[in-house]
């Protein structure tokens, strides 16, 4: 069965610190992931797509099916990067829909 | 604002009752899909409309149905509504295919009381 993993609720750190948001998969076949956040009364929106292999925001992820992870980094955090964080894997090829994480609030403190 | 817009914001009702929350999807999406978010849970995906036609469904309870509209717009019914029912629902809409992605309404909270 398809299914994402967000081990953590909460993750709290400094500014200036390294953040790493964890997120594990289970799917047989060839995964799409995405990130996506949602900021303090703003829409949950994309952050990124593993197959874009592009950094946003300072955010990168990278797919290791070895380990079935995506992981989502950044090597300094920010204030302004205090969110919540939800690791989505799309479903079958024949639908489009997005199998969520239950998600990790990021907490940057100053 | 031609994002996704989801009405009612909020809806109160008690328990038994029938109530329908709406979706527009952006201007040029035809998937519409739809997710409940409970308390201490992620977004559970409820069912995907393309372009007027059922295109996967998830863990839908049958008290819940929902349909897409010739202008694309969406509905999801509610009825015999229990206290477990109260979450946020958010509609998302996207263009389809494969690496669209899916742009999110603001949510209809709806209470059970």
């Amino acid at each position: 069965a398809q299914r994402v993993t967000q081990p953590e609720k909460l993750l709290s750190v400094f500014k200036g610190a390294p953040v790493e948001l964890k997120c594990n998969y289970s799917y047989s076949g060839s995964p799409e992931l995405f990130w996506y956040v949602q900021y303090s009364r703003q829409r949950l929106q994309l952050l990124l797509r593993h197959i874009s292999r592009e950094s946003i925001k300072g955010f990168t992820a990278d797919l290791n099916k070895g380990e079935t992870s995506f992981h989502l980094k950044k090597p300094f955090a920010q204030e302004e990067d205090s969110a919540m964080y939800y690791c989505a894997l799309k479903g079958p090829y024949n639908t489009d829909k997005l199998i969520f994480g239950t998600g990790t609030r990021l907490q940057v403190f100053p | 604002d031609s994002g996704v817009t989801q009405t009612p914001k909020h809806l109160i009702t008690a328990t038994g009752q029938r109530v329908t929350l709406r979706c527009s999807p952006r201007s040029g999406d035809l998937s519409v899909y739809w997710y409940q978010q409970s308390l201490d849970q992620g977004l559970q995906f409820l069912i995907q409309y393309y372009n007027g036609e059922e295109r996967a469904k998830g863990n839908i309870l049958e008290r819940f149905s929902a349909q897409q509209f010739p202008d694309l717009h969406s509905e999801l019914n509610l009825s015999s509504l229990e206290l477990g029912d109260s979450a946020l629902y958010f509609c998302a809409s996207s263009v389809g295919g494969a690496d669209s992605p899916l742009h999110f309404g603001n949510g209809t909270r709806l209470t059970v009381t």
